[in-house]
This record gives C-alpha cells, sequence and structure tokens, in this order.
C-alpha cells in the first residue's frame, strides 16, 4: 500500500518561531489531510489539500502532488500549537483504499 | 452541530471478555471509519462504512467486527479480548469517503 514519511518526528521551538513539517508520500494522491492531535487525544482537521495550497489563520498547507509531498507551515507558533502533527493519505491507484496515516511530528512550544 | 460522539469514553476489561463500542457521527455524515491507536503502531485503519456497507477493512483479525445502521451511527465489537488490545479507538466521519475526517475523542480501552 502507500507508505507516509513525516518529517521531522520532534521539533521543539520557542513561542513565537515559525515551522515547516513535511509528509512525502509513494503514489499518486486521491485525498491528503493534516491533523494535529493536542495532548488531550483529539484530533483536529486543519486541512483537506490533495493539491495546492491552503491558508488557515497562522497555518497553511502546500500539496505537490507531481512530486508526492506536501508541507504544513506554522507561523509564529504558540503553546497551544504543541501535540503532534499528522499527515494522512489516500490513492485511487488500486480501488477504493483507507486514509494511512503517517506517524506523525511531535511538537512541542516552549514559552 | 455536534461533533463525532464515542461512547464510552473509557472501559477496563479483562482478557477474554467482548467489547462493543458506539459512534455517532455529524449530522449528514454517511461515512464512518475506525482507527486504532497505540504508542507503538501509531493510527491504524480498521474499517470503514459508507451508507451501511464495509467499504474497506484493515488488517486486523476477525475478532475485530463493526457494522453501521440506518442512521450512520457505527459500532464496533471486539471479541476474546487480548492485552494487545489495549489502544484508543478513535471514531471519524465525513460526508462521503473523499471529503475531510472529523475525530471524535476516542474510547481508551485497557485490558487486564
Amino acid at each position: 500500500g502507500i507508505q507516509v514519511e513525516q518529517s521531522p518526528p520532534d521539533l521543539i521551538l520557542q513561542e513565537g518561531a515559525n515551522s515547516t513539517l513535511r509528509c512525502n508520500f509513494s503514489d499518486s494522491v486521491n485525498n491528503l489531510q493534516w491533523f494535529h492531535q493536542n495532548p488531550w487525544g483529539q484530533l483536529i482537521n486543519l486541512f483537506y489539500i490533495p493539491s495546492g495550497t491552503k491558508q488557515n489563520g497562522r497555518l497553511s498547507a502546500t500539496t505537490v502532488a507531481t512530486e508526492r509531498y506536501s508541507l504544513l507551515y506554522i507561523s509564529s507558533s504558540q503553546t497551544t500549537d504543541s501535540g503532534v502533527y499528522f499527515c494522512a493519505v489516500d490513492t485511487l491507484r488500486k480501488g477504493n483504499t483507507p486514509l494511512v496515516f503517517g506517524k506523525g511530528t511531535r511538537l512541542s512550544v516552549i514559552a | 452541530k455536534a461533533g463525532v460522539t464515542q461512547t464510552p469514553r473509557y472501559l477496563i476489561k479483562t482478557r477474554g471478555q467482548q467489547v462493543t463500542l458506539s459512534c455517532s457521527p455529524i449530522s449528514g455524515h454517511r461515512s464512518v471509519s475506525w482507527y486504532q491507536q497505540t504508542p507503538g503502531q501509531g493510527l491504524q485503519f480498521l474499517f470503514e462504512y459508507f451508507s451501511e456497507t464495509q467499504r474497506n477493512k484493515g488488517n486486523f483479525p476477525g475478532r475485530f467486527s463493526g457494522r453501521q445502521f440506518s442512521n450512520s451511527r457505527s459500532e464496533m465489537n471486539v471479541s476474546t479480548l487480548e492485552l494487545g488490545d489495549s489502544a484508543l479507538y478513535l471514531c471519524a466521519s465525513s460526508l462521503d469517503p473523499n471529503s475531510p475526517l472529523h475525530f471524535g475523542n476516542g474510547t481508551r480501552l485497557t485490558v487486564t
């Protein structure tokens, strides 16, 4: 099945700093989503972005489908941004496939 | 609009027992997916249902089963529980299989 690799696995930032998280995938994607799991375990959908660029406040995401990667940008980070960021993809290459999650990037923002 | 509701939030069971977890999707959402999350394996796909039909099934043993009802609510069942089944079980709903997923708060299952 499709492989999803996220980098870096861990990231520590000072409050106010910017960061870029990367998601590489091994096949053409039909669907790519970014999620944030907060320290209490709640998974929040950040972006549905199989291609192109989207922005939502301090967060933005870009997916370059032809080169098989997506980037999540966090600007002016806040302590509430801490948690794990997951990228999830699926592909229509072999019929209907479920959303496959990467292992995530654990972000810690310190004051 | 109410979010995805999972019940119960916490469960403690002993080996060999069975358990049923429930998920009520966001109103209007017809697609429901289940995931198991553990520290070692991350988020692993269990099932996906759309309009009462199982659309996909993950690589889990037959002890794991699920279903979706006509009102889109879903249940999953795990029989003959093993210690390794201890995990956070997450349900997510979407309008259809190609729409953004919205997760519930999960059910944390502990098997002793």
